[in-house]
């Protein structure tokens, strides 16, 4: 069945630095990719998406592209900031229903 | 805002008694509603989709009849958490189209 695996965490960087955290998945066919946030005491937020292969999401600074050959939708951001410390979930999704990965938590130093 | 809300956003019973959770789709009617599991500092887990005028499909592992869910409206879907025990304890979200509700945290004494 479909399912997705990301990068173990805690990953803790320092403010402004470069940003990877690697999702890979497997599938059948072409669902679509998620990333999901999560901050400290609150709920789920679409962070970007995209739903064919080679579409890049991108939002707030982040980015990730859509690997058909690589079955990967790897999230970057050139340049992190203390307020984005937190939980960070690759998704795929068919028909509305939204498979999770484990999450990778990310810590940010000033 | 809020596409999806979620009724009550926490609740705490004691265990043996029954706990009802609704999940309200704002912008959309919806023939599919999900409803999710989350553990403290774990991933979301698919329970069940709930399907509108039918029965829910439950995820390998979930038991049907712990976790009563009926959906009966295009915008309304209810999880009920049967006989709860301080093991069912969790955080529970549901999901409409790709968005998600607020949550609803769940405590068993």
């Amino acid at each position: 069945g479909d399912s997705v695996t990301q990068m173990e965490g805690p990953v803790t960087l320092s403010e402004e630095a470069f940003l990877t955290i690697n999702c890979t998945y497997t599938a059948t066919g072409y669902p679509s990719l998620f990333w999901y946030v999560q901050y400290p005491g609150e709920g789920l937020q679409l962070l970007l998406k995209a739903t064919k292969a080679d579409d890049k999401g991108s939002n707030k600074g982040f980015e990730a592209t859509y690997r058909k050959e690589t079955t990967s939708f790897h999230l970057e951001k050139g340049s992190v900031q203390v307020s984005d410390s937190a939980v960070y979930f690759c998704a795929l999704g068919r028909d509305d229903k939204i498979i999770f990965g484990k999450g990778t938590r990310l810590h940010i130093l000033p | 805002g809020a596409v999806v809300s979620q009724h009550p956003s926490w609740v705490i019973c004691k265990s043996g008694t029954s706990v009802k959770i609704e999940c309200r789709s704002l912008d959309f009617q919806a023939t599919t509603m999900f409803w999710y599991r989350q553990f403290p500092k774990q991933s979301l887990m698919l329970m069940a989709t709930s399907n509108e005028g039918s029965k829910a499909t439950y995820e390998q592992g979930v038991e049907k009849d712990k976790f009563l869910i009926n959906h009966a409206s295009l915008t309304l879907s209810t999880l009920t958490v049967t006989s709860a025990h301080p093991e069912d304890s969790s955080f529970y979200i549901c999901s409409v189209r790709g968005y998600f509700g607020p949550g609803t945290r769940l405590t068993v004494l």
